[in-house]
Formats: C-alpha cells, sequence, structure tokens
C-alpha cells in the first residue's frame, strides 16, 4: 500500500537555528497532506496543512513546502525552540480520506 | 487539550479478553477516526465514522469493531486479544471529513 516516508529520523538542532523536517510520499494521487507533532505522552497535535493544489503555505513560525515533481514533502520551524521539541510526522490523505503516516523524526533541541 | 476525551488512559489485559475503549469527540465534530500506534508499525488508520456510518476502513483486523453512536461518541471494541495488540491507541475528530483532525489523549492497552 501506499506510505510516507521521512528522510531522518532524528534530528538535532541549536535553539534559535531554523529546522527543516523531511518527508518522502510515493502516491502522486494523494491531494492532501499534514504535519502532526506529538509529545511525549500525548497524542499527535496538528501542526499545519496543505492541499496538492498548493506548493507553499505559512503557519505561526511553521511552513510547509510541497514538491509534486519529486513527490517531497519538508516542513520548516523557524527559530526552533526547546518546545518545539518531539517526535513529526508527515500524513497524506488518499482519495478515501484515510491518512497514512510516515515513521517520524524525533526533534531534539539543544539549548 | 484537543477537546476529544478517550477512556481509560490506560488498560491492562490478558490475552483472549475483549475491551472496549471509549472516545468523545470535540462539540460539533460528526467524524470520529481510530488509530493505532505500536513501536514497530508506527501510527496505523483503523477506521473512520462519519455521523454514525462507517466512512472508511483501513487496516482493522477482524477481531476488532467500532461504532458511532447517535449521541457521536465512539467505541473501539477489540476482542480475543493477542500480545502484539499492544499499543496505544488514538481517537480523532473533525468537523466533516477532510478536516483538520484533532486527536484525544490515546489510551495505552498492554495485553500480558
Amino acid at each position: 500500500g501506499e506510505s510516507v516516508g521521512l528522510h531522518l529520523p532524528t534530528l538535532s538542532v541549536q535553539e534559535g537555528d531554523n529546522s527543516i523536517i523531511n518527508c518522502a510520499y510515493s502516491n502522486s494521487a494523494s491531494d492532501y497532506f499534514i504535519w502532526y507533532k506529538q509529545e511525549s505522552g500525548k497524542g499527535p497535535q496538528f501542526i499545519i496543512d496543505i492541499r496538492s493544489n498548493m506548493d507553499k503555505r505559512q503557519g505561526q513560525r511553521v511552513t510547509v513546502l510541497l514538491n509534486k515533481t519529486v513527490k517531497h514533502l519538508s516542513l520548516q520551524i523557524a527559530a526552533t525552540q526547546p518546545g518545539d521539541s518531539a517526535v513529526y510526522f508527515c500524513a497524506e490523505t488518499l482519495n478515501d480520506y484515510k491518512l497514512s503516516f510516515g515513521a517520524g523524526t524525533t526533534v531534539t533541541v539543544r539549548a | 487539550d484537543s477537546g476529544v476525551t478517550q477512556t481509560p488512559k490506560h488498560l491492562i489485559t490478558a490475552t483472549g479478553q475483549r475491551v472496549t475503549l471509549r472516545c468523545s469527540p470535540r462539540s460539533g465534530d460528526l467524524s470520529v477516526y481510530w488509530y493505532q500506534q505500536s513501536l514497530d508499525q508506527g501510527l496505523q488508520f483503523l477506521i473512520q465514522y462519519y455521523n454514525g456510518e462507517e466512512r472508511a476502513k483501513g487496516n482493522i483486523l477482524e477481531r476488532f469493531s467500532a461504532q458511532q453512536f447517535p449521541d457521536l461518541h465512539s467505541e473501539l471494541n477489540l476482542s480475543s486479544l493477542e500480545l502484539g495488540d499492544s499499543a496505544l491507541y488514538f481517537c480523532a475528530s473533525s468537523p466533516t471529513t477532510l478536516d483538520e483532525q484533532f486527536f484525544g489523549p490515546g489510551t495505552r492497552l498492554t495485553v500480558l
């Protein structure tokens, strides 16, 4: 079946620096992509989403980029803070609304 | 706090048993989703209900079933439990479909 994968399982970043988390997806028919953040002991929390008719979307300190040509999704976090330490998942929806999640990237922010 | 509640928070049971996990969606949300998160499989979509009707199905085992009640709360029933069913089970809700999904805190199931 279709799957979404992340390039790196872990990412260590200095506080104040920008973070970039990458994700590759396999199904070119996917039309909706979401980034989730999961802190220890909690459920996934929505960060930002993007539909396939867009290539960039910005939120508060976060930007999602979608490159449909190479089926690549990225999440950029500006001025990374200690509270950004978590596992980040990208997810895609197939036409039947099922979310497929990647394996996750663990982000650790160094003080 | 997402507004989605799940009970119980923890559940420990034995192989062969049956358990029921409960989810209350955010007020006004019509869609409920169930996910399983395990170390080896990651987050896996199980099933979605919309306004009481099954809407989409993922990799849900035949031993598992779910329903959404008229008050929109949902229950996930897991039967003939196996060790491999030990996982975190999350419920999420959204206003309709293809909306942002809000996840509950999860139920941690341990099968001994």
